[in-house]
């Protein structure tokens, strides 16, 4: 069975400061894992996602993750926060022997920003 | 437009109606998924299918209906709406192939107020 935690339902950084969001995950298996994001009204969207290829991920507006087993986490970073990051943002784990109906999100982290 | 559209946005019922929110995307996509979104829940599968004429449950398909006559629509209806049926709808699709590294592409949401 898989599962994925966000650690801390909401995080509030100041405009400029590094944005650090928190995902470990627990799989028998090798892992898929991804973060999206969801703006407020909206869908959620693809921020990034890891296949088991490079363990830094890199993702869009900025945003990039770090694979580590030993450690069993996906932490989410980003070095500048803009205003415009102000969402909600969901870890989720998979993989490779199930379809994407298997698919586990965590419970969001939402992200405030500071001016 | 190519995407996923939902609806209606918004909708408001009564305890023991039936309502039916709709899906609808334009990629041709396989799979396609509901979820509901609740505050400390994070995204719940409810229903999924791989293909026109094949649906499955997921995590919390209780007191849901769906249907797939057609690759592009997936509709899912509430037979008789509860309270606690209150929530948020996203529907989602997925790209051809039984692959969990598939992302997946939401659309915007179906906000349901169940009185």
């Amino acid at each position: 069975a898989q599962s994925v935690t966000q650690l801390g339902s909401h995080v509030s950084v100041s405009e400029g400061a590094l944005v650090l969001l928190r995902c470990n995950y627990s799989s028998s298996v090798p892992p898929y894992l991804f973060w999206y994001v969801q703006y407020p009204n909206q869908g959620l969207q693809l921020l990034l996602k890891y296949t088991s290829a490079a363990t830094l991920v890199k993702g869009i507006n900025g945003f990039e993750a770090e694979f580590k087993k030993s450690e069993t986490s996906f932490h989410l970073t980003k070095p500048s926060a803009h205003m415009s990051d102000a969402a909600e943002y969901f870890c989720a784990v998979s993989d490779r022997y199930s379809s994407a109906s298997k698919i586990i999100f965590g419970s969001g982290t939402r992200l405030s920003i500071r001016p | 437009d190519a995407g996923i559209t939902q609806s209606p946005r918004y909708k408001i019922t009564e305890t023991g109606r039936q309502v039916t929110l709709m899906c609808h995307q334009t990629w041709s996509h396989s799979y396609m998924f509901w979820y509901r979104q609740d505050l400390g829940h994070g995204l719940r599968l409810i229903y999924y299918s791989a293909a026109a004429d094949i649906t499955d449950k997921g995590e919390v398909p209780d007191g849901y209906v769906v249907s797939r006559s057609k690759t592009e629509n997936f509709p899912l209806t509430l037979e008789s709406a509860t309270r606690s049926q209150t929530s948020v709808y996203f529907c989602a699709s997925s790209g051809a192939g039984r692959s969990g590294a598939n992302v997946l592409t939401f659309g915007a949401g179906s906000r349901l107020t169940v009185l």
